[in-house]
Parts: C-alpha cells; sequence; structure tokens
C-alpha cells in the first residue's frame, strides 16, 4: 500500500516562527501536492513539484515556500507565520504518467496553530 | 477558470437506503476525476478515478459515473451504512496540468 507520511499530527507556533511541515511517501511517486484545507473553502493547493528541485505555484502560495531535494520528500515552509495560516495542511502524492489510472494518495494531514 | 461544485452541502439518511452524490464541474477538458472519503481530522481516501474516456467505475457497493460534456459526476451508494458517514469529495484534473481542483464536499450521515 502506498504510504504518504506528515511529520506532525498537530503542531502549535507562534507568530513570525519559521515553520517547516514535511511529507515522505513510499511509492517512487514524481508528483508531490501541499493543500491546505479550511471549512466552507475546501482544498487549496499551495505548491507541487513534479520532479526532484522543480515546483510550481498553486493557487494560494502567498507566505509560503517548498523544497524537494530528494523524491521522496517535499518540505513546506511557513517563511514567518501568521494566524491566518491556522488550517489542516495535507500532502499527496502521485505518478506523473496521467493515463496510469492511479490516483492521489493523502498523507493524514498536519493541523498547525499559530498562536 | 475549472470550479467544481458538490450539492448538496450536508446529507442524512437511514440505513440502508441507495444514495446519490452529485459533482458539476465548469470545464469539461479534464484527464480524469476523482472520488474520495475524507474521515473527521482526517486525510483523504480515494474512491474511485474515472478516467476523462470511461463514463463509470465501480467498487463494491460504489459506482461513480461521469458525463463530461455537461460537465456532471454521480456518486451511487447502494445499500448505505452507518460506517459510511463520511465527507465524500469531488476532484478534477484540468487538461494540461498535474493539478487536481476540488468541490467542497458533501457531508454524509447515515443513521443506524
Amino acid at each position: 500500500d502506498v504510504k504518504v507520511t506528515q511529520s506532525s499530527r498537530y503542531l502549535v507556533k507562534r507568530t513570525g516562527e519559521k515553520v517547516f511541515l514535511e511529507c515522505v511517501q513510499d511509492m517512487d511517486h514524481e508528483n508531490m501536492f501541499w493543500y491546505r484545507q479550511d471549512p466552507g473553502l475546501g482544498l487549496r493547493l499551495i505548491y507541487f513539484s513534479y520532479d526532484v528541485k522543480m515546483k510550481e505555484k498553486g493557487d494560494i502560495p502567498e507566505g509560503y515556500s517548498v523544497s524537494r531535494e530528494k523524491k521522496e520528500r517535499f518540505s513546506l515552509i511557513l517563511e514567518s507565520a501568521s494566524t491566518n495560516q491556522t488550517s489542516m495542511y495535507l500532502c499527496a502524492s502521485s505518478f506523473k504518467y496521467r493515463y496510469s489510472n492511479q490516483p492521489q494518495h493523502f498523507g493524514d494531514g498536519t493541523r498547525l496553530s499559530i498562536l | 477558470k475549472q470550479e467544481v461544485t458538490q450539492i448538496p452541502a450536508a446529507l442524512s439518511v437511514p440505513e440502508g437506503e441507495n444514495l446519490v452524490l452529485n459533482c458539476s464541474f465548469t470545464d469539461s477538458a479534464i484527464y480524469n476525476l476523482q472520488w474520495f472519503r475524507q474521515d473527521p481530522g482526517k486525510g483523504l481516501t480515494s474512491l474511485l478515478l474515472i478516467q476523462s474516456s470511461q463514463r463509470e467505475q465501480t467498487s463494491g457497493r460504489l459506482n461513480a459515473s461521469l458525463d463530461k460534456s455537461s460537465g456532471r459526476s454521480t456518486l451511487y451508494i447502494a445499500a448505505s451504512q452507518p460506517g459510511d458517514s463520511a465527507t465524500y469529495l469531488c476532484a478534477v484534473s484540468p487538461s494540461g496540468t498535474y493539478k487536481y481542483i476540488f468541490g467542497t464536499g458533501t457531508r454524509l450521515k447515515v443513521l443506524a
């Protein structure tokens, strides 16, 4: 079974801190994604990566950056945390080949609170 | 810009009922459509994936259909059980991108 592991289930940080959220997948997937999920707004894409060291902005990249130094690991960085970044963060991965009939696989999420 | 809508936002049914969840999208140029289940406080679990060339997919009591030209998909759940209680989300992958665009989900409660 595909396993997408997010480093923390719950995290509490202070305003202005630099925050790192880590995600690791074990299925050799090319694509990795970071979303945030907020009530009433659904899942919104922050960044995604289709290969090592490659990244593209999603719909809401402001205040975030990402790092993908190894294929299995995709990190989300909050450069200077603010209270409006309190949210549930979800990591996902998938194969690059579009017609492989393989779905996106998600981690269990990190609930981040910024105080 | 692709938009995905799910109606209703919430649904409550007695156990044993057959039910249909709806998903609509505004742009028919998609690679595929996925249905997910999300339990409270958890990540998403993929239920069914339909490629753009397919009309439907089935897994156990679940059947998903896709009508690309009209921008609609339905998830049919047969003989619902309390364990089916969860939020169900659909997501489309627009052509020319690796992204997925999600609907806001339907929160389903199956009463014993």
